[in-house]
């Protein structure tokens, strides 16, 4: 089983719908987690950190389920804008870290379009 | 804020070829890496450096070096290019004691023939 695994589209979605997309993660001992967003030809950037109580951040909420091992993104009212391709990023290391190995790992990205 | 900068942008280089990619980061961070981006194949980490002085292999060593100037300066050299080098490379900075973020440069997008 891959360590990040995401759905590579492309979700074709409608202005103004709903989306929503998972990663699942193979190491448990993961302990924290983060969306990027990263444009066509650009640098990934981040969009959010997923807290273990969900959070959310105006359009976009992340949801935790340490129990079935994956992170969700869900983005309301989507905009073209949004068009892009989300990267799930796991950490099996404390989010605090005070270096060492780094354990960040990356999925392959679910692609994104937002189509008017 | 300059955050994290690479050079060059772009670069074609021929097979057996040689180069070093430049990296900086005026933020401070004391770990920085070096990332290749191929389609369908995702981020995959070639070297970090967690502090001044260090350097470690990532995931994709092999056929790379790296060295860590100074706190600022993280570079990657290429000895002998070869086609299957040709990639999208990152460079990427963290601080300690502050969310794991992760700060990108904008890339440099490398040929070799």
């Amino acid at each position: 089983r891959k360590e990040v695994e995401q759905d590579p589209g492309p979700f074709n979605v409608p202005e103004g719908a709903t989306v929503a997309f998972n990663c699942t993660y193979s190491n448990s001992a993961s302990q924290s987690f983060f969306w990027y967003r990263q444009d066509c030809r650009k640098e990934p950037k981040l969009l959010m950190s997923v807290y273990s109580s969900g959070n959310e951040d105006g359009r976009f909420t992340a949801q935790l389920n340490r129990a079935s091992q994956y992170i969700s993104l869900l983005i309301r009212d989507s905009k073209l804008s949004d068009s892009a391709t989300y990267l799930c990023v796991v950490n099996p290391t404390w989010v605090y870290s005070g270096g060492g190995a780094d354990g960040l790992t990356f999925g392959k990205g679910t692609h994104l379009i937002i189509q008017p | 804020n300059a955050g994290v900068t690479q050079t060059p942008k772009f670069q074609v280089l021929k097979t057996g070829q040689s180069m070093t990619l430049q990296c900086a980061q005026d933020m401070n961070h004391n770990s920085m890496y070096w990332y290749r981006q191929d389609p369908g194949m995702g981020l995959r980490l070639i070297y970090y450096s967690a502090s001044e002085g260090t350097t470690d292999k990532g995931e994709v060593p092999n056929g790379y070096n790296v060295s860590r100037l100074n706190k600022r300066e993280f570079s990657l050299r290429l000895e002998s290019a070869a086609p299957s080098q040709t990639s999208v490379y990152f460079c990427a900075s963290r601080g300690t004691g502050e969310m794991y973020e992760q700060y990108f440069g904008p890339g440099t997008r490398l040929t070799v023939t």
